[in-house]
């Protein structure tokens, strides 16, 4: 098992719509969640992270975390084109640092005009 | 510019060659690491440094080796190039007064090993 998994996609949902983009984790000491894009060719950049069991929003985006499920998503309100790119679920040990932050594949979304 | 610059950005070499790939950052960040990025793996840790004197092996760090010349250098060198070697290779700092964990990655360097 990895330690994070997300579905591969694509992910292909129209313009307008929301995108659900899920990811689990296999170790229950994760203390802090993130969620990096990733453009084609580029460096991932984050976009949201998330400590405590909740929803936490920012704009068109919302980080969803449950701990005790061992689940964390990201909904992405109103997609857009630009916002195809593929998104990189990261969880890690500590909220300092990096050291453990353990990345999952990702999962490719594309918005269609 | 960038605040985390990688060089080269691609490279093409032969099996058994060294390589090193530089990064150099002007964050001012005490926290470097360096990454591999392979299809359908997501990113691997390779090593990290949390200050010159500072160097750990990540979960990936066989055929690897680095050096911290300075706080705002961290390269990354394969002694003798394989084919499996062949990947995008990513250098990230953080900030550990910020206390979010968030990493801040250079632009990449392709490395491809015939």
């Amino acid at each position: 098992q990895k330690e994070v998994e997300q579905n591969s996609g694509p992910l292909s949902v129209p313009e307008g719509a929301i995108a659900s983009l899920n990811c689990t984790y296999s170790d229950r000491g994760s203390q802090s969640f993130f969620w990096y894009r990733q453009y084609s060719g580029k460096s991932p950049e984050l976009i949201m992270f998330i400590y405590s069991n909740g929803d936490k929003e920012d704009g068109r985006f919302t980080a969803q975390l449950n701990k005790a499920s061992q689940y964390v998503s990201l909904l992405i309100r109103d997609s857009q084109p630009s916002d195809s790119a593929t998104y990189l679920c990261a969880v890690n040990r500590g909220n300092t640092g990096g050291f453990k932050t353990i990345f999952g594949a990702g999962t490719r979304l594309f918005v269609k005009a | 510019d960038a605040d985390v610059t990688q060089t080269p950005r691609n490279r093409i070499t032969k099996t058994g060659k060294r390589i090193m790939l530089e990064c150099s950052q002007t964050k001012g960040h005490d926290r470097m690491y360096w990454y591999r990025q392979d299809p359908g793996l997501g990113l691997r840790l390779i090593y990290y440094s949390f200050d010159v004197k500072d160097i750990n092996k990540g979960e990936i760090s066989d055929g690897y080796s680095v050096s911290r010349q300075a706080q705002a250098k961290f390269s990354l060198s394969l002694e003798s190039a394989i084919p499996n070697q062949t990947a995008l290779y990513f250098c990230a700092t953080s900030d550990n007064s910020l206390n979010t964990g968030e990493l801040f990655f250079g632009e990449g360097s392709r490395l491809t090993v015939l």
